[in-house]
């Protein structure tokens, strides 16, 4: 199976802050990464897919970049609503795998 | 836009078979650009691929569950199930259904619509 593995595992963070999230597979998985954002007691949301491409109305201040093994996912100036929990995960092979998640607090 | 729902008993006793359905409106479950999929998620801790249906009824399940599970698609009804049988306490936590976006000609794809998520509890 492919490990993916982010960091950190939590932030804090202010309102207007650049925040960047890694994620780092365990082999090379060229760019099969999707993003996702979820909040408690929520659903995940999809953000990214094929590692940069931005899901249809998710705002530009997200961006996500990498190929191979090493991936992030940017906020450019972060807003009261991105206050959440990110994840990646690859769709390279089976069995499909999340990373961990990044808990972006105040 | 999709909109899916989970339905199910909340609550499962140990070493029975937990049952899930999501029910799938907005677009048919008869769509050549989508795979239908569920994902759970333990208690405190991180989102597991559980497994992945077609329309056709070709399926791709996480080896981890591979022994207990059995998924299925009810095209009449736009609806797709899962089965996973001897369930234990580590069983437990909000199980999600998910539309699988599929590009054509590659392998890229991702979870775009997601139901809001079932609360399983496996206990006596």
């Amino acid at each position: 199976d492919i490990q993916m593995t982010q960091s950190p595992s939590s932030l804090s963070a202010s309102v207007g802050d650049r925040v960047t999230i890694t994620c780092r597979a365990s082999q090379s998985i060229a760019n099969y990464l999707n993003w996702y954002q979820q909040k408690p007691g929520k659903a995940p949301k999809f953000l990214i897919h094929a590692a940069s491409s931005l899901h249809s109305g998710v705002p530009s201040r997200f961006s996500g970049s990498g190929s191979g093994t090493d991936f992030t996912l940017t906020i450019s100036s972060l807003q009261p609503e991105d206050f959440a929990t990110y994840y990646c995960q690859h769709v390279y092979s089976i069995p499909l795998t999340f990373g961990g998640g990044t808990k972006v607090e105040i | 836009q999709l909109q899916l729902q989970e339905s199910g008993p909340g609550l499962v006793k140990p070493s029975e078979t937990l049952s899930l359905t999501c029910t799938v409106s907005g677009g048919s479950i008869i769509s050549s650009d989508y795979y239908w999929g569920w994902i759970r998620q333990p208690p405190g801790k991180g989102l597991e691929w559980i497994g992945t249906i077609h329309h056709s009824g070709t399926t791709y399940y996480n080896p981890s569950l591979n022994t207990r599970l059995t998924m299925s698609v009810d095209t009449s009804k736009n609806q797709f199930s899962l089965q996973l049988t001897s369930v234990t306490a580590a069983d437990t936590g909000p199980y999600y259904c998910a539309s699988q976006r599929l590009v054509p000609a590659t392998t890229t794809n991702w979870f775009d619509s997601w139901g809001q998520g079932t609360l399983v509890t496996v206990s006596s």
